[in-house]
């Protein structure tokens, strides 16, 4: 069974740290693009970033560039997404989704983490 | 950058048909993707490439894409279908990905 479990979330402060985890299993890790995706309270989904299976390629979204890192783990089957200097408009739960098709880049996802809440508030 | 353009709220009586829009720049020549979520859950994959559905999802989704307009259809709304969908393209412009607005797909 596909699973993805997402960790790491909580309160920070303005202009702190926190890195997210996403743990996979079920699946050839190694195979698949991995995409993060947000949703603020009450808001729709936004896109965040990708990441190449190997690791090799990424892309973020205008509003998070120069701030969030994604990487991967591949011997550990993990996703990661490293946010610096948050700002309150990062409050979302952030998900971590696998593309669907292996080897593509997708973008549609058909498995999700639970999603993890992150705070941003003084 | 682009933008994918979903009307906020749509409402259907049980058993008749719901057609979600999702407008955009020439997006017929894009591959569109749908996603279901229901409250406090994660988004569920109900349509992707336009038309195709993933194992599991009934056969009532399904979705057609044309000129500035991607539709997702719910041939016969029943109450468990009551839900946000939202729509998703890849711009290869900007080496993002764009999702809609979302709808709230209210059953009267």
């Amino acid at each position: 069974e596909v699973q993805l479990v997402e960790s790491g979330g909580g309160l920070v402060q303005p202009g702190g740290s926190l890195r997210l985890s996403c743990a996979a299993s079920g699946f050839r890790f190694t195979n698949y693009w991995l995409h993060w995706v947000r949703q603020a309270p009450g808001k729709g989904l936004v896109w965040v970033s990708r990441i190449h299976s190997d690791g090799s390629r990424t892309n973020y979204a205008d509003s998070v560039k120069g701030r969030f890192t994604i990487s991967r783990d591949n011997a550990k089957n993990t996703l990661y997404l490293q946010m610096n200097s948050l700002r309150a408009d990062d409050t979302a739960v952030y998900f971590c989704g696998r593309v669907r098709r292996d080897n593509s880049s997708g973008p549609e996802l058909d498995y999700w983490g639970q999603g993890a809440l992150v705070t941003v508030s003084s | 950058s682009y933008v994918l353009t979903q009307p906020p709220s749509l409402s259907v009586a049980p058993g008749q048909k719901a057609r979600i829009t999702c407008g955009g720049n020439n997006i017929g020549t894009k591959s569109v993707h749908w996603y279901q979520q229901r409250p406090g859950q994660a988004p569920v994959l109900v349509v992707y490439d336009d038309s195709d559905r993933p194992s599991g999802i009934p056969e009532r989704f399904s979705g057609s894409n044309s000129g500035n307009t991607a539709t997702l259809t719910i041939s016969s709304v029943a109450a468990g279908d009551e839900a946000d969908y939202y729509c998703q393209v890849w711009d290869r412009d900007s080496y993002h990905v764009v999702f809609g607005g979302g709808t709230k797909l209210t059953v009267l």
